[in-house]
């Protein structure tokens, strides 16, 4: 089976960096990935890391480090609109496996 | 949520009732899902399909019931509706072996 592990959530201030991170007890493991979902809507995809190492797509960045088991998610120059859960995801062969959820807050 | 398309968006039911939601794409993925998530939870799959005509059960199957007829459309069926079934039900698609997912709308169901 597969697991994934997160914190429930995180509280930055804006104009800050936060990092939300993500651990995982996989088979078949592909690689990990990264999801925006706003209260109400549906998730929208972030960012994917299929190889060790960074991948940055603007304002985010994601990580992965195979041989832990762990990768993060990196938000910089956070906005106020970037409030809202951060789901990390493990792929595999024909499946895809959430973790539950980090809700992040962005304050004044 | 451009090219994954599910109906209803809302349907209230009661116990025991029966009902399909719908799910169509325009991407000519190979691969779909359905997920159901609870307030404050993760995505939980349900089934999924790697090609048409071929469905696999996900973590939570029981009470449900999945078809893929063609490579557009991925239904989930529950034949008789309990309350623990009340949630929002996503269907997701995959470009084969990208392992990035887009979802569609959502439905959200109550069970009465």
């Amino acid at each position: 089976g597969q697991s994934l592990e997160q914190p429930s959530e995180v509280t930055a201030v804006e104009g800050a960096i936060v990092q939300i991170n993500c651990t995982y007890q996989t088979s078949g493991f592909y690689g990990l990935s990264w999801y925006q979902q706003h209260d109400g809507g549906a998730p929208t995809f972030l960012s994917y890391n299929a190889l060790d190492g960074l991948e940055e797509t603007g304002r985010f960045s994601s990580f992965l480090s195979r041989s832990d088991s762990y990768g993060y998610l990196l938000l910089q120059e956070l906005q106020m609109k970037d409030s809202a859960s951060y789901f990390c995801a493990a792929g595999g062969y024909q499946k895809v496996t959430f973790g539950t959820g980090t809700k992040l807050q962005v304050i004044p | 949520n451009a090219g994954v398309t599910q109906t209803p968006k809302f349907q209230v039911l009661k116990t025991g009732q029966s009902m399909t939601l719908q799910c169509a794409q325009d991407m000519n993925h190979n691969s779909m899902y359905w997920y159901r998530q609870d307030p404050g939870m993760g995505l939980r799959l349900i089934y999924y399909s790697a090609s048409e005509g071929t469905t696999d059960k996900g973590e939570v199957p029981n009470g449900y019931n999945v078809s893929r007829l063609n490579k557009r459309e991925f239904s989930l069926r529950l034949e008789s509706a309990a309350p623990s079934q009340t949630s929002v039900y996503f269907c997701a698609i995959e470009k084969s072996g990208a392992n990035v997912l887009t979802f569609g709308a959502g439905s959200r169901l109550t069970v009465l």
